[in-house]
């Protein structure tokens, strides 16, 4: 599975964008970009994914180098309770019908809102 | 619309025992992961059930084992308990098809003392 780099920390000011980059720079053809959050004592929260296209739902955005090496999660008005670890994280596509279930988690940008 | 619950909550056994840890899927999924968070880590891949079969493994010793039902739910099982088996177990959910996210639900933390 591709590796994934980010940083350790990142501080952000309440209602201003959290831009958080991940390095992916060995990522294949085949491989989508996962962003996931855990917000302390809970499971990991799915926020988005994407291939090679920029991606947005209603919680975030997802920009998506040219050459897929590269990407940036964008929470667009953050607030104290996105205070979280993310995890960018690299999926092949699924392999024989079923859902790919292994998911390689690093150690994640652990994503500071300060009020 | 439930997602995907797990039970216990919490845990305490002691070294040596067994404990079954269990999870019900979210609603239209079909496939189950097991995975094993220590203190401090990010969660690692125990493995991975779909229509009642073990799919995908992780590192892990055959003293982790586990079963899915034909109501998709499934179990966990770590036999002779170690203190480093100490950590939150999550369980995720997904449908079969292409690229489905995992969903995952709160865990449970086991204390082995």
């Amino acid at each position: 599975d591709a590796k994934t780099t980010q940083p350790t920390s990142m501080d952000c000011a309440e209602g201003r964008a959290a831009n958080l980059p991940c390095n992916h720079s060995t990522i294949s053809g085949n491989e989508y970009v996962y962003w996931y959050r855990q917000i302390h004592s809970q499971g990991p929260q799915y926020i988005i994914h994407g291939l090679k296209n920029n991606e947005t739902n209603e919680m975030a955005s997802l920009i998506i180098t040219e050459d897929r090496k590269s990407s940036t999660l964008i929470l667009p008005h953050a607030t104290l309770r996105d205070t979280a670890v993310y995890y960018c994280i690299v999926r092949p596509a699924n392999a024989g019908g079923t859902s790919y279930g292994k998911l390689t988690f690093g150690q994640g940008t652990i994503l500071t809102v300060h009020p | 619309d439930a997602g995907v619950t797990q039970s216990p909550t919490h845990l305490i056994k002691t070294r040596g025992q067994q404990v079954t840890l269990r999870c019900s899927p979210k609603s239209g999924h079909d496939t189950v992961s097991w995975y094993q968070q220590a203190l401090g880590q990010g969660p690692q891949f125990i493995f991975q059930y779909y229509e009642e079969e073990e799919r995908q493994r992780g590192n892990f010793p055959d003293r982790f084992s586990g079963h899915q039902f034909p109501n998709y739910s499934s179990e966990l099982n770590v036999n002779a308990l170690l203190l480093g088996d100490s950590a939150l177990y999550l369980c995720a959910s997904s449908k079969t098809g292409r690229n489905s996210p995992l969903h995952f639900g709160n865990g449970t933390r086991l204390t082995v003392t």
